[in-house]
């Protein structure tokens, strides 16, 4: 199993629904997880992160934790175009290193 | 806060130079910094973490003699792509650890490489 694996999607959602992007991962991974977004060409921003069970909201984004089903999860409330990009999900490994999904393209149709 | 610089934005070499790319930390300190590198439709790589005044720490199958990384002060950390060739050809990409928001990594704005 790899460490932190997310689909590649492309997730396909119509513009003002919630997309939904899941990420599972493997017991190398700590409690801390983060999610960040990457434009084509462009670096990744983070969005949000999360280190405790349950959900987590900032404006449209909520992370949500599942520590018993190594789960974590994002959810965009009334996506925009402008949300279509690449999602990465990451864990911490130890060391502090950063352990990335392959990541899930998401495109909102207007 | 958190904004994490680097430069050059874009580099064009012929093969067999070296390239130097430099990441600063900008509004924090970061005694730790990670250098990436992530090629068409893929995921990034870890290739090291960089450790203010100690030796960098480098992932897997990453040549520490080909890929020089220093860590100088808590804000800047240089990679340079020594004897680059084609194969070199990437989007590197660093970034720093707030130390004061613990665990979170900040990017940088990311360096293509090209070598002819």
């Amino acid at each position: 199993q790899k460490e932190v694996e997310q689909n590649s999607g492309p997730l396909s959602v119509p513009e003002g629904a919630i997309a939904s992007l899941n990420c599972t991962y493997s017991d190398r991974v700590s409690q801390s997880f983060f999610w960040y977004r990457q434009y084509s060409g462009k670096s990744p921003e983070l969005i949000m992160s999360i280190y405790s069970n349950g959900d987590k909201e900032d404006g449209r984004f909520t992370a949500q934790l599942n520590k018993a089903s190594q789960y974590v999860s994002l959810l965009i409330r009334d996506s925009q175009p402008s949300d279509s990009a690449t999602y990465l999900c990451a864990g911490m490994e130890y060391g502090n290193k950063l352990v990335f999904g392959a990541g899930t393209i998401l495109r909102v149709k207007s | 806060g958190a904004v994490v610089s680097q430069h050059p934005s874009r580099v064009i070499c012929k093969s067999g130079t070296s390239v130097k790319i430099e990441c600063r930390s900008l509004d924090f300190q970061a005694t730790t910094m990670f250098w990436y590198r992530q090629f068409p439709k893929q995921s990034l790589m870890l290739m090291a973490t960089s450790n203010e005044g100690s030796k960098a720490t480098y992932e897997q199958g990453v040549e520490k003699d080909k890929f020089l990384i220093n860590h100088a002060s808590l804000t800047l950390s240089t990679l340079t792509v020594t004897s680059a060739h084609p194969e070199d050809s990437s989007f590197y990409i660093c970034s720093a650890r707030d130390e004061l928001v613990v665990e979170t990594q900040y990017f940088g704005p990311g360096t293509r490489l090209l070598v002819l």
